[in-house]
Order: C-alpha cells, then sequence, then structure tokens
C-alpha cells in the first residue's frame, strides 16, 4: 500500500477564515512534507518533518502553520490567508532514511481557493 | 541550490510517435524519480532510479540514469493519448530534500 489521503479535496476559503488541511498515511514512513503546487509549475516545498519533528520551513509565511501529531498525521493549519495563496496544496511522505533510497509518495492533494 | 533542468517543456504529438524529455543536472543524486501528474491530481510515481547508467522499463516507458548520476533521461515509445500529463523528475538528496525539475507537459493527439 502507497497511499496517501489528503482532506479535503477543495476548500473555498476567505481572508477572514481558519481552515486546516489534513493528510495520513500508514506506510510507517517517517518523513512527512508539505507542498504547494501552481498549475504547470513543479511542486514547491514549504515544509518537511522527520521523525515527527520539523526539520525544515522554506520561509513559509506564518499564515501557513504546519503541526505533525504522530508519525501518521500532519495537518496544515491555515488563517488569514490571500488570494495568491490558491493553489494546489500536496502533501507527500518517505521513510525517511538519510542516504538511502527515499522516494517521496503523494496525495491527491487539496485544491484551494481563497477569496 | 541543486538545480535540475528539465526539457523540453511542452511536447505536443500525435498518437504513435516516439519522445524523449530529459532531466539534466550538474549536481549528483542519490536517486532520482519520474513522476506524472494528470491536472489537480497528486503526483504518482513511475520510478525510481538508483545505480548510475541503470535502465529501468515500465510497458512502453525507458528511464535512464546517467552513469555519473546527473542526469536522466525518460522515452516513451509510441505514445498514446492516455500517456498525456505532466511528468516531473526530481533528484533526491541526503538532506531530505528533493529538488524538482520544472516539468514537461505532454500531450498527445488521437
Amino acid at each position: 500500500d502507497t497511499e496517501v489521503t489528503q482532506t479535503p479535496k477543495h476548500l473555498v476559503m476567505g481572508m477572514t477564515n481558519k481552515k486546516s488541511l489534513k493528510c495520513e498515511q500508514h506506510m510507517g514512513h517517517r518523513a512527512m512534507y508539505w507542498y504547494k503546487q501552481k498549475a504547470k509549475k513543479p511542486p514547491e516545498l514549504m515544509f518537511v518533518y522527520s521523525y515527527e519533528k520539523l526539520s525544515i520551513n522554506e520561509s513559509v509565511p506564518s499564515r501557513f502553520s504546519p503541526e505533525c501529531p504522530n508519525s501518521s498525521l500532519l495537518n496544515l493549519h491555515l488563517h488569514a490567508l490571500q488570494p495568491e495563496d490558491s493553489a494546489l496544496y500536496l502533501c507527500a511522505s518517505s521513510q525517511g532514511w538519510m542516504g538511502g533510497i527515499d522516494t517521496q509518495y503523494f496525495g491527491p492533494g487539496t485544491r484551494l481557493t481563497v477569496l | 541550490t541543486q538545480l535540475l533542468e528539465q526539457s523540453p517543456q511542452f511536447l505536443s504529438i500525435q498518437e504513435g510517435e516516439n519522445l524523449t524529455v530529459y532531466c539534466n543536472s550538474s549536481s549528483v543524486f542519490s536517486s532520482l524519480q519520474w513522476y506524472r501528474q494528470e491536472p489537480g491530481e497528486g503526483p504518482v510515481l513511475l520510478v525510481t532510479v538508483v545505480t548510475g547508467g541503470e535502465v529501468k522499463k515500465l510497458k512502453r516507458l525507458t528511464f535512464q540514469f546517467g552513469d555519473a548520476r546527473k542526469d536522466s533521461s525518460l522515452h516513451i515509445t509510441a505514445a498514446q493519448p492516455g500517456d498525456t500529463g505532466l511528468y516531473l523528475c526530481a533528484g533526491a538528496t541526503n538532506a531530505g530534500k528533493s529538488t524538482f525539475g520544472d516539468g514537461t507537459t505532454l500531450t498527445v493527439k488521437p
């Protein structure tokens, strides 16, 4: 099983709303990722969690707040977003072995629209 | 910053034609992945290549990893409309990050 699930599939929110994106994997992976992707562009890395600790934050604005409650779950809390934050948000996971083959498996994404 | 240059950026061909997509870097990667993505969906893993000079085949798709592990190619034989999508290469490092190419948007016309 190489499945990463994400909810919701679609989300429309106003600039004053607070919402959360959820991601789950049951592959025993110890690294989980959040990416932002604009149309016909490659995914842009936002955050990496390794063994449930935040290991990489790619200078993402504080209106995006990641959380890793346990090794299977990853959340992205959203608050006071801007219209330019509208994008496909992708979650990925990998085994997290340093120096080894660390293939990332992606979820289906959440299509976020900020009005 | 490790960069991956992917080419061509756009490719439109007729059904039955062959094509090759290239992914080049000046950096060495511990492994390299190829993904295919449809609009509004997440990237789906096609293959991981690890060993320099490695060739992997997946039905009509042939993947090659350069001897120095700095470049890779994806060759599709007899393309079909179902091959249409965004093809992404990603080079993995030991630092827990992957570097993505800019992608190749492939359109196969019936």
